[in-house]
């Protein structure tokens, strides 16, 4: 297993335009997180599913934000409207069982324009 | 609202000497992790720490909870310009919900 995948690795957009990133967790993992984590800052913390189930989704930014997971593997994270103010690496993450540390993809690098 | 406040933000120090990070948290929690991160890079794993009096060692690093001071420390020995990175502490609160201090940006000098 090669760990968290997420694509694409960089996305540079224009605002007001929809983007979707992709996250392939490792594959006996059934939790799956999303983080945003802008310049100098530390990642923060936005949703997370068990299996298909989207357990906490209050911490998303806005009701621009969404993230399914429908079959309990990948994730997508959808961004509609994007705003300057979204420019920031996306971070996913997953772990197996509760108590275990989350390993992270390389994160999808957004530039709105 | 859940704070995570590390100490220092920056670090620059010699190669040879030694120091200590500090992470406080405001809330009850008995788990704690430690993640290094280089520049344009994802998050890797050092140290996953779950209960009152953990303390965990890795090569010059060595990671230690104590939770009812709501402390976790991680001490560098003998840095090297390897250790060069920012380090965080996350909090877990509730299922895997991690809450990342601040981070603390160490400089190792040679």
């Amino acid at each position: 297993d090669t760990g968290v995948s997420q694509d694409p690795r960089h996305k540079i957009t224009k605002r007001g335009q929809n983007v979707t990133f992709r996250c392939d967790p490792i594959s006996e993992h059934n939790r799956l997180y999303w983080y945003r984590q802008t310049l100098g800052q530390g990642p923060e913390f936005l949703t997370y599913f068990q299996n298909e189930a989207q357990l906490e989704k209050s911490r998303l930014l806005s009701d621009r934000f969404s993230a399914e997971r429908p079959k309990g593997s990948f994730s997508t994270l959808e961004i509609q409207r994007t705003e300057q103010g979204d420019s920031a690496m996306y971070l996913c993450a997953s772990s197996f069982l509760l108590g275990t540390e989350a390993f992270f993809g390389q994160g999808t690098r957004l530039t709105v324009v | 609202e859940l704070k995570v406040e590390q100490n220092p933000l920056f670090l620059s120090m010699q190669e040879g000497k030694n120091y200590t990070i500090y992470c406080n948290y405001s809330t009850t929690s008995d788990r704690l992790y430690w993640y290094r991160q280089d520049p344009g890079k994802s998050l890797e794993s050092l140290f996953v720490l779950l209960s009152n009096g953990a303390v965990k060692q890795e090569g010059r690093l060595m990671a230690s909870l104590d939770t009812k001071a709501r402390l976790s420390t991680l001490h560098i020995t003998a840095a090297v310009h390897d250790l060069s990175a920012t380090y965080f502490c996350a909090v877990d609160i509730i299922g895997n919900q991690f809450y990342f201090g601040t981070g603390t940006s160490l400089t190792v000098i040679p």
